[in-house]
């Protein structure tokens, strides 16, 4: 079956413009997180969603948004961008949050590049 | 405060030879512990999860860890190692009391190959 899907897998947006991600889940899962990596931070937890509701959030600023629509697939926003931004966002797909024991699979993930 | 510690940034391996990568980790009880491998331009694979049990996991492409709960510790080892598994290794945990299930991912250990 198809793995998790990540468009676009590079982007290159200005300072002060916002930007859509977007992660389309595997098949039947119905949890999607967001994770931000950066050089200097790491692997970052960003959010989590499960039926269209979002579950779990790190600690990012509020500039940092996601929605999850009725097919799982899920978006994230990020507006007034920074060039610390730049990074590359990860989302994963798990078939039910599970307290930890649920496998989660990573997409490729999207390079943004904020000049 | 809780963390996951990879103390190894870096490490060069002749191919054939062994290869083992610490994790440490520092929870008041013990988490769910994972480890993901990272190939350029890609995103996370599980190589292999420990949730309970047996403390020695076998995962998959030859690797396996041993969970050490009097050293708070999850290392990844293989025995002998191939030039395919030049890549970036990170441990991750889960709380087990966390019901959504959100990562916490060491700083990872890029591992090179020589011939």
């Amino acid at each position: 079956k198809a793995g998790v899907t990540q468009t676009p897998r590079y982007l290159i947006k200005t300072r002060g413009q916002q930007v859509t991600l977007s992660c389309s889940p595997i098949s039947g899962h119905r949890s999607v997180s967001w994770y931000q990596q950066t050089p200097g931070q790491g692997l970052q937890f960003l959010f989590e969603y499960f039926s269209e509701t979002q579950r779990n959030k790190g600690n990012f600023p509020g500039r940092f948004s996601g929605r999850q629509f009725s097919n799982s697939r899920s978006e994230m926003n990020v507006s007034t961008l920074e060039l610390g931004d730049s990074a590359l966002y990860l989302c994963a797909s798990k078939l039910t949050p599970g307290q930890g024991r649920t496998e989660a699979f990573f997409g490729q993930g999207t390079r943004l590049t904020v000049v | 405060a809780q963390s996951v510690t990879q103390p190894d940034i870096h490490i060069t391996v002749s191919e054939g030879a062994s290869l083992e990568l610490r994790c440490n980790y520092s929870y008041g009880a013990t988490p769910y512990l994972f480890w993901y491998v990272q190939s350029p331009g890609q995103g996370l694979q599980l190589l292999l999860k420990y949730f309970s049990g047996d403390t020695l996991v076998q995962g998959i492409k030859g690797f396996e860890a041993e969970f050490k709960r009097s050293q708070s510790s999850f290392n990844l080892r293989k025995p002998s190692v191939h030039w395919s598994d030049a890549a970036e290794y990170f441990c991750a945990v889960v709380m087990t009391t966390d019901s959504w299930g959100k990562f916490q991912f060491g700083a990872g250990t890029q591992v090179v190959v020589t011939p």
